[in-house]
């Protein structure tokens, strides 16, 4: 199983340009999220798709949006990029249930902004 | 909204046991979670606590107490692969649907 699958891996953008994170899972999970992660920090929650057809706003929601596509792919796109969304991005996935906590995550993405 | 604390930087020496403590404040808490991050990688999950008490998972153990929004990590028999970033967070469903929040990390460094 490959788990949870982002792409790109790598990305380097100017200022004011566009562009679009995908992520993919392959466990039939329920909830999926975004977080972001700068340098010797936690993971900030962007967005999160609690179910298929829904999305909420995380803690840094700004400058950001989502898409739950479909049950396996929940995309984050940055209309105008800025060098303060220069990040590691991280999705992952979950159940979605009350009783476990466990998040599956993707390699991560790293974004430059320039 | 939600907070948590956890201390910053915790160093112990190989062999020995380590404790990583969080606090959190959240309205709509379901449980409290651990993860670990080497540098460079993803988190992994290490455990889930629901309920008061303990779980153990091989050297690991976690705990909580919902009445003192309060939990722990332990490590014992530390071993240098052991030194990474340990996250709590906290499984928040008070708007309908779960979200995930973390704390800012406890860096942990293992010393021969």
């Amino acid at each position: 199983n490959a788990g949870v699958t982002q792409t790109p891996k790598f990305q380097v953008l100017k200022t004011g340009q566009s562009m679009t994170l995908q992520c993919a899972q392959d466990m039939n999970h329920n909830s999926m999220y975004w977080y972001r992660q700068d340098p010797g920090m936690g993971l900030r929650l962007i967005y999160y798709s609690a179910s298929e057809g829904t999305t909420d706003k995380g803690e840094v929601p700004n400058g950001y949006n989502v898409s739950r596509l479909n049950k396996r792919e929940f995309s984050l796109r940055l209309e105008s990029a800025a060098p303060s969304q220069t990040s590691v991005y991280f999705c992952a996935s979950s159940a979605g249930t009350a009783n476990t906590g466990e998040l599956f995550f993707g390699e991560g993405s790293r974004l430059t902004v320039l | 909204g939600q907070s948590l604390e956890q201390p910053s930087e915790v160093t112990a020496v190989e062999g020995a046991i380590v404790q990583i403590n969080c606090t959190y404040q959240t309205s709509g808490f379901y449980g409290l979670s651990w993860y670990q991050q080497h540098d460079g990688g993803a988190p992994t999950f290490l455990s889930y606590n629901a309920l008061d008490g303990l779980e153990e998972t091989g050297r690991f153990s976690s705990f909580l107490s919902r009445s003192d929004s309060y939990g722990y990590l332990l490590l014992q028999e530390l071993q240098m692969k052991d030194s990474a970033s340990y996250f709590c967070a906290v499984r928040d469903g008070a708007t309908g649907g779960f979200k995930t929040i973390f704390g800012a990390g406890t860096r942990l460094f293992v010393k021969a």
